[in-house]
């Protein structure tokens, strides 16, 4: 596809329950970046991979937030032990070139919800 | 304080009027601008980058002033397909930070 793409699209969770949302990026594309977007909010960002390389995960919320890119393309976002402030959308996005300010392209997003 | 601070609006505008958002960011350190749309229930979507100064595409003007740590986008001869949600979004380091959006109607 010509596009960033997500898995799954829509995901309910039981509270306590693991997920695992998926991204495909742009083929080629070097930097990964993970975004959480609460109703009414911005994204917020998560994690940012180069290559394989995670070299910012400041803005995971806890230590059940867990990413990883092991081959460099397709990246997973895990959440352990999921809460009910664990439910907005989950975007991921990809840029050609290492970040420093490049256009990213966003996919449509996982949209979680933890009851 | 947050990174970027945007007025979430509603902006409410007829077509043809045109419209204005401003948005300022905290970090002087902040490397590139830009502005991104996003329609209802989809994601971002790039409108624009902002280097230097400013600049300008067709009927969207954006400008900085990073004295004053302040970007603004302007719209002209608004259309109805213009109605969107606009966020500012300063780079800093490796992180986009995202403004919480400016809600646009451009009403018929």
């Amino acid at each position: 596809g010509a596009g960033v793409s997500q898995s799954p699209r829509y995901k309910v969770a039981k509270r306590g329950q693991d997920v695992a949302l998926r991204c495909d990026p742009i083929s080629g594309h070097v930097s990964l970046f993970w975004y959480q977007q609460a109703l009414g909010q911005g994204p917020e960002f998560l994690t940012y991979f180069q290559n394989e390389a995670q070299l910012d995960k400041s803005g995971l919320p806890s230590d059940r937030f867990f990413a990883e890119r092991p081959e460099g393309s397709v990246s997973t976002l895990k959440i352990q032990r999921t809460q009910q402030e664990d439910s907005a959308v989950y975007l991921c996005a990809s840029s050609h070139e290492l970040a420093g300010g490049n256009e990213q392209f966003f996919g449509p997003g996982t949209r979680l919800t933890v009851l | 304080r947050k990174e970027v601070e945007q007025d979430p609006g509603p902006f409410n505008v007829p077509e043809g009027a045109t419209v204005a958002f401003n948005c300022t960011y905290s970090n002087s350190a902040s490397q590139s601008f830009f502005w991104y749309r996003q329609d209802c229930r989809k994601e971002p979507k790039l409108l624009m980058s902002v280097y230097s100064s400013g600049n300008e595409d067709g009927r969207f003007t954006a400008q900085l002033n990073r004295a004053s740590q302040y970007i603004s986008l302007l719209i002209r001869d608004s259309k109805l397909s213009d109605s969107a949600t606009y966020l500012c979004v300063p780079y800093t380091g490796n992180q986009f930070y995202f403004g919480t959006g400016t809600s646009l109607t451009v009403i018929p």
